[in-house]
């Protein structure tokens, strides 16, 4: 069975700081890993990674992929009110036409002025 | 503007009841899928949909149905068969049936 596991499931801290979310998968025919952050209602990309040890970064934030190891971090620095949130991995399979994400039960970050 | 809609936003229901929420696309997306979302849990795979005319069970189909007769459309009916039914309710679609998926909005459903 696919399984996508996060750590932590939430985390509180002040403006400024630095956190790094966690996320480890088991998925059958692994294609990718995506991230993408939920505030009140639909979630919204993030990042999508394919290939190992390739940083992808978009303003404070910023991710990689270990495919040996079977993880991705997700890093957000300088982080402000408004990145409070619950962020989610997925992995995405590709078994012939059948193509899955698989969630994990995300992080909630919860960011104090 | 090109996105997803979900209506309702809010639906009410009395146990025993089956219930149609409705997923609307115009970013001529071919596959389209739906999700349910509980309190502190992340997203489960209801169904999908790679082309019209034909879908696939995902994870926790039990209880519901869909059609696909229309690229545009993919709807959701929970029914009365479905045993906890009340919960957020998510579709998504992608240009392929990898790669991202962009969401809708949601509908939350709550039974009585």
């Amino acid at each position: 069975e696919d399984k996508v596991v996060q750590s932590p499931l939430s985390l509180v801290v002040h403006e400024g700081d630095t956190v790094t979310l966690n996320c480890s998968y088991e998925v059958t025919n692994f294609r990718s890993l995506l991230w993408y952050k939920q505030e009140k209602k639909a979630p919204t990309f993030l990042f999508m990674l394919t290939s190992s040890g390739i940083e992808k970064k978009s303003g404070r934030l910023s991710s990689i992929l270990d495919k040996k190891e079977l993880f991705s971090i997700l890093n957000i620095t300088a982080t402000q009110t408004g990145d409070s949130a619950i962020y989610l991995c997925a992995a995405q399979n590709s078994g012939g036409s059948n193509y899955k994400l698989t969630f994990g039960k995300g992080t909630l970050l919860t960011v104090n002025p | 503007d090109g996105g997803i809609t979900q209506s309702p936003k809010y639906l009410f229901r009395k146990e025993g009841q089956n219930v149609t929420l409705s997923c609307e696309q115009n970013l001529n997306h071919d596959a389209m899928y739906w999700y349910r979302q509980d309190p502190g849990q992340g997203l489960r795979l209801i169904y999908y949909s790679q082309i019209v005319n034909d879908f696939q069970k995902g994870d926790i189909a039990e209880g519901y149905s869909v059609s696909r007769e229309k690229k545009e459309s993919f709807p959701l009916t929970v029914t009365s068969a479905q045993k906890n039914p009340t919960a957020f309710y998510l579709c998504a679609s992608s240009i392929q049936g990898y790669g991202e998926q962009f969401f809708g909005p949601g509908t939350r459903l709550t039974v009585l």
